[in-house]
């Protein structure tokens, strides 16, 4: 079985650029999670989804990020305009939608570096 | 802010046992305790899950006491490709956020 893909692997844009992250969840899971890492800080949670739904979107830091979910399946996050904060790791997760949902499948991240 | 303390880092030998302890001051009834592990360049995964007492699987075993205020992680022989962060997280069973902190680095040595 396919594990959480995400592209593309590393982004370099210009600050006030525009960017668009991509995941592919494992086939079937319903919830879909996005996470960063900035640079020296802890891995903070973005948003939720649950199949095109967002569940909670509590961590998105701004306006200018923008995640879809287009038919329960892959997730995209645009980032628009970049900011050289925006630099970090961004990762994906999923898992089953029965259940207890404690184990989430991470994707191996999206750096992203502004300049 | 992440709920849980933990040591920073951690040295071992390849061959040890190796205990990593977290503190869960703030774990909320309804919260399981929680481990990942994360290598460079990869995302994290997970390890072991448990509510209360022990739980063991083949990778690792969690102590958890019955005030649920803290848990410990127990790798048994490690080698040296257990070198990695370690995180230990409350997850609440009604939502799907996970809270990490800074995690231990775990050096293994030969």
């Amino acid at each position: 079985e396919a594990g959480v893909t995400q592209f593309p692997s590393h982004s370099v844009i210009e600050k006030g650029q525009t960017v668009t992250l991509r995941c592919d969840p494992i086939s079937g899971h319903d919830n879909l999670y996005w996470y960063r890492r900035v640079m020296g800080k802890e891995i903070k949670f973005l948003l939720h989804f649950v199949k095109e739904s967002k569940q909670d979107e509590s961590g998105m830091p701004n306006n200018r990020f923008l995640a879809e979910r287009t038919g329960g399946t892959y997730s995209t996050l645009k980032v628009q305009p970049a900011e050289l904060e925006d630099s970090g790791v961004y990762f994906c997760a999923s898992n089953g939608g029965q259940g207890l949902t404690y184990e989430q499948y991470f994707g191996p991240g999206t750096r992203l570096t502004v300049t | 802010l992440a709920k849980t303390t933990q040591p920073i880092s951690m040295d071992s030998y390849e061959g040890q046992e190796v205990n990593i302890t977290c503190s869960h001051n703030n774990i909320a009834t309804n919260d399981y305790i929680t481990w990942y592990q994360q290598f460079p360049s990869q995302g994290p995964r997970f390890i072991i899950q448990g509510y209360k007492t022990k739980v063991t699987n083949e990778v690792a075993s969690l102590f958890i006491p019955a005030d649920r205020k803290s848990s410990t992680l127990s790798l048994p022989r490690v080698s040296l490709s257990d070198t990695a962060v370690y995180y230990c997280l409350d997850y609440p069973s009604n939502t799907g956020k996970l809270i990490f902190g800074q995690g231990t680095t775990l050096q293994v040595k030969p």
